[in-house]
């Protein structure tokens, strides 16, 4: 089946650095893909979608300038924090659709702590 | 806007118990709905779907019948087993194709 892989599981940096998380999807190609965050014992909550070639579609209340994705091959989209605070602690999972696909496949999600 | 509503965890089960793991949603329209199951150190893998009212969604002896009149989607095995602890995510999907995620159940199974 379709595998998502996403690197790092896990990071602790200190505050004010950047950090970058990797999705990639090893068997298919994902014209979209999924940026989710999830809070302790609170929802999955959609961040962004990314399309390919395109400028990611954020939801509203997540800065942009924060959280820069880049979609720019159809098999890896990026993730980065930037200027990381501790409040940017949190779990962070993608997710990735192929061309007709309509199944969503997920990565393993990766733990952020900024100390 | 639509949400998903999730039976708070975490759940603990001896082996060959009855689960049930409640669901419910608020959506405009008629979405899809989707259990999702994350095992220790894996990504989400979908479990089972109903993508219209009264379809039973069933895989590894879970089920989830679509009720439209109550809204809900609960997750059901007969028996699990110790291989079964993980976490559950009750989801549904728009029609304009967004997620919506559930808080997750954390299950574990004991022998």
């Amino acid at each position: 089946g379709a595998v998502v892989s996403q690197h790092p599981s896990r990071v602790i940096c200190k505050s004010g650095t950047s950090v970058k998380i990797e999705c990639r999807s090893l068997d298919f190609q994902a014209t979209t893909m999924f940026w989710y965050r999830q809070f302790p014992k609170q929802s999955l909550m959609l961040m962004a979608t990314s399309n390919e070639g395109s400028k990611a579609t954020y939801e509203q209340g997540v800065e942009k300038d924060k959280f820069l994705i880049n979609h720019a091959s159809l098999t890896l989209s990026t993730l980065t924090v930037t200027s990381a605070h501790p409040e940017d602690s949190s779990f962070y999972i993608c997710s990735a659709r192929g061309t007709g696909n309509e199944k969503l496949f997920f990565g393993s999600g990766t733990q952020l702590s900024v100390l | 806007g639509d949400s998903v509503t999730q039976m708070e965890g975490p759940v603990t089960l001896s082996e060959e118990a009855f689960l049930t793991i409640n669901c419910t949603y608020t959506a405009t329209g008629y979405p899809s709905l989707f259990w999702y199951v994350q095992y220790p150190g894996e990504g989400l893998q979908l479990l089972l779907k109903a993508t219209k009212a009264d379809d039973k969604g069933s895989n590894k002896g879970f089920e989830a019948t679509y009720r439209k009149e109550t809204t809900s989607f609960h997750l059901e095995k007969g028996s699990v087993q110790v291989s079964d602890s993980a976490v559950y995510f009750c989801a549904l999907e728009d029609s304009g194709n967004q997620f919506y995620f559930g808080t997750g159940t954390s299950l574990t199974v004991i022998p």
